[in-house]
């Protein structure tokens, strides 16, 4: 059965202290892995998508990468506005639907 | 804005009841989906169309639940007899299909609590 699994629960930082959430997953065949933030009351906010084993992409502060059973969410010098929940996500081949983790609660503190 | 859009964000009903919500992807996105997402959780897949046609239906999903996008435009999606046990909110997003995976953008929600 498809399964994604995000560790912490939730992580509490200081502003500037860096740090990286975990995505695990077992999936039949992987079409792709997403990374999504979401604030309290709105849907989720796409960031990433990730195909293959060693591909990496940035955004601004956030860099995604991709192994062959996880994927790392890496935080560098963090703002509190960049408090959220990170959620990740797998799509199996021959689907569209999203299995989802239950996330990672990020709070950040200046 | 031509983000996805959904109506109404929030929604009371008295268990037993009936309920309807409405869906609109972005404008040239030919795929929709709907999720739900319950406190502390992940999303949970529904179900999600091509144009008007039904792809794909979560085992998991009652049969008091059916989903309808007639015209492969705006989409809805219907609760019979509801029970607090649907209390959730319930995601929509769209995407354009393509070879890859593609990114699949949220609307805000719609909140359903059953009392």
């Amino acid at each position: 059965e498809d399964q994604v699994t995000q560790s912490p629960e939730a992580l509490r930082l200081q502003e500037g202290e860096s740090s990286s959430l975990n995505c695990s997953y077992t999936v039949s065949g992987l079409r792709g892995l997403f990374w999504y933030r979401q604030d309290p009351g709105k849907g989720p906010e796409f960031l990433f998508t990730l195909y293959s084993a060693g591909e990496e992409k940035e955004k601004e502060r956030l860099k995604a990468t991709l192994t062959k059973k996880e994927s790392f969410l890496h935080i560098t010098a963090p703002k509190p506005e960049d408090s959220a929940t990170y959620l990740c996500a797998v799509q199996a081949l021959g689907t569209d639907k999203l299995i989802f983790g239950t996330g990672t609660r990020l709070q950040v503190f200046p | 804005d031509t983000g996805v859009s959904q109506d109404p964000r929030h929604k009371i009903t008295k268990r037993g009841q009936n309920v309807t919500f409405r869906c609109d992807p972005i404008s040239e996105h030919n795929r929709l989906y709907w999720y739900r997402q319950t406190l502390g959780q992940g999303p949970e897949f529904l179900t999600y169309f091509q144009n008007e046609a039904q792809l794909e239906k979560s085992r998991l999903l009652s049969d008091r639940f059916s989903a309808e996008r007639p015209k492969g435009s705006f989409s809805t999606l219907e609760i019979q007899r509801t029970e607090q046990g649907d209390s959730a909110m319930y995601l929509c997003a769209s995407s354009l299909v393509s070879g890859r995976a593609g990114e699949q953008y949220f609307g805000p929600g719609t909140r359903l609590t059953v009392t």
